[in-house]
This record gives C-alpha cells, sequence and structure tokens, in this order.
C-alpha cells in the first residue's frame, strides 16, 4: 500500500496568520486530491491536482502538486475560524488517504 | 443535492454483538467503500464494492464483512464486535472512473462497543 504522509499533525494558530501543511510519498504519483473534514463530518473534496508543478487556488487556499510529483502542499493565507478542521491529501485512485493535519484557528 | 447517508451518526454496542452499519448513496455511483478513522492512523480501508454483488477486501478487512445487493445501499457487519473496533465507520461512494472523480462521504457514525 502506498503511503502518504502528511505534516504537521496538529497545528493551532490564531486567526489572520498563515499556515502551510504538506503531503509526501515515496512514490510518483499521476494525481493527487486534497479534502477537508469539519468535526462531526465526513471529508469533502477542495481539489484534484493533476500536473507536476501545478499550483490551484481556492479562494485563501494555494495547493501545489510538485515539480517530481512525490509531494503536495496546501497555504492557507490569513486563516479563519471557519478553517478549523481536518485536511487530508488521498490518492483516490488508489484508494489510499494520508494520517490528516489537524488545523484549529483561534479568533 | 447529492448524498450519502449512513443509518446512525452515534452507536454504543455490546462486546461479541453482531452490529450492523448502513450506507445509502442517491447518486446512482458504482463504486462504494467503508473506512474506518482513528486518531494517527487516518483512514483505513476495509472493503469496497464495484457492483451489485461484488466486494472486494481492502486493508483491515478481518473481523468484518460486507453486503451489496442493491446498488445504493453498501453494509458494513461486524460479526462478533470487539472493543478494538469501537472507532469512526465513515462509508463513500464514487462513479465508475475512479481516475478522475471524487469520493463522497456520508457524515461518519462513531462506534463504541463496551
Amino acid at each position: 500500500t502506498q503511503l502518504l504522509e502528511q505534516s504537521p499533525q496538529f497545528l493551532s494558530i490564531q486567526e489572520g496568520e498563515n499556515l502551510t501543511v504538506y503531503c509526501n510519498s515515496s512514490s510518483v504519483f499521476s494525481s493527487l486530491q486534497w479534502y477537508r473534514q469539519e468535526p462531526g463530518e465526513g471529508p469533502v473534496l477542495l481539489v484534484t491536482v493533476v500536473t507536476g508543478g501545478e499550483v490551484k487556488k481556492l479562494k485563501r487556499l494555494t495547493f501545489q502538486f510538485g515539480d517530481a510529483r512525490k509531494d503536495s502542499s496546501l497555504h492557507i493565507t490569513a486563516a479563519q475560524p471557519g478553517d478549523t478542521g481536518l485536511y487530508l491529501c488521498a490518492l483516490f485512485q488508489k484508494l489510499v488517504f494520508g494520517t490528516g493535519t489537524r488545523l484549529l484557528v483561534s479568533p | 443535492d447529492v448524498k450519502v447517508t449512513q443509518s446512525s451518526r452515534y452507536l454504543v454496542k455490546r462486546t461479541g454483538e453482531k452490529v450492523f452499519l448502513e450506507c445509502v448513496q442517491d447518486m446512482d455511483h458504482e463504486n462504494m467503500f467503508w473506512y474506518r478513522q482513528d486518531p494517527g492512523l487516518g483512514l483505513r480501508l476495509i472493503y469496497f464494492s464495484y457492483d451489485v454483488k461484488m466486494k472486494e477486501k481492502g486493508d483491515i478487512p478481518e473481523g468484518y464483512s460486507v453486503s451489496r445487493e442493491k446498488k445504493e445501499r453498501f453494509s458494513l457487519i461486524l460479526e462478533s464486535a470487539s472493543t478494538n473496533q469501537t472507532s469512526m465507520y465513515l462509508c463513500a461512494s464514487s462513479s465508475f472512473d475512479r481516475l478522475n472523480t471524487e469520493a463522497f462521504f456520508g457524515q461518519g457514525t462513531r462506534l463504541t462497543v463496551v
């Protein structure tokens, strides 16, 4: 089973701060997805990145796919309490999810 | 609004009981999945199904079985519940082309085995 490692495991910040979370694999992958899971709910897809070096933006969230297609990052600008949740990267075509980064944004 | 619905949000069962977790999707998806989610371990695949009456083992099938008699419904069965099966269980569905699609998840069932 291909493993996806995410870091950090937990992040607690104040509203307005910027942050970056990472997803890494020892293998090359063809595409990668990012999901967000809010407390008490199931994960919801945020984005799919397909091309090495690709950058996608979703409002204050910026997703990057590494040139070598072995890593990805999610950057949040000016975090808000509504960003609180568990962020999961996934190789859904292989049915694999990362361990997640749990983000807490305090007012 | 597309939906994956799990029959219970919270369940408490006794050790040794047979437990049924039900999942229904209204998107006419071919694929359905059962994951369990534990702190620090992420989502681990238990079983999945590509079609009615078809099932495939995931990474951690021991102690579980599944049933898919109708396209829209995928059931997870704990034959004899044990305390180490206390967890959050997530059902998901997707369309046939998993290369270009997303997983739609239910809200989860938090199962406690006492």
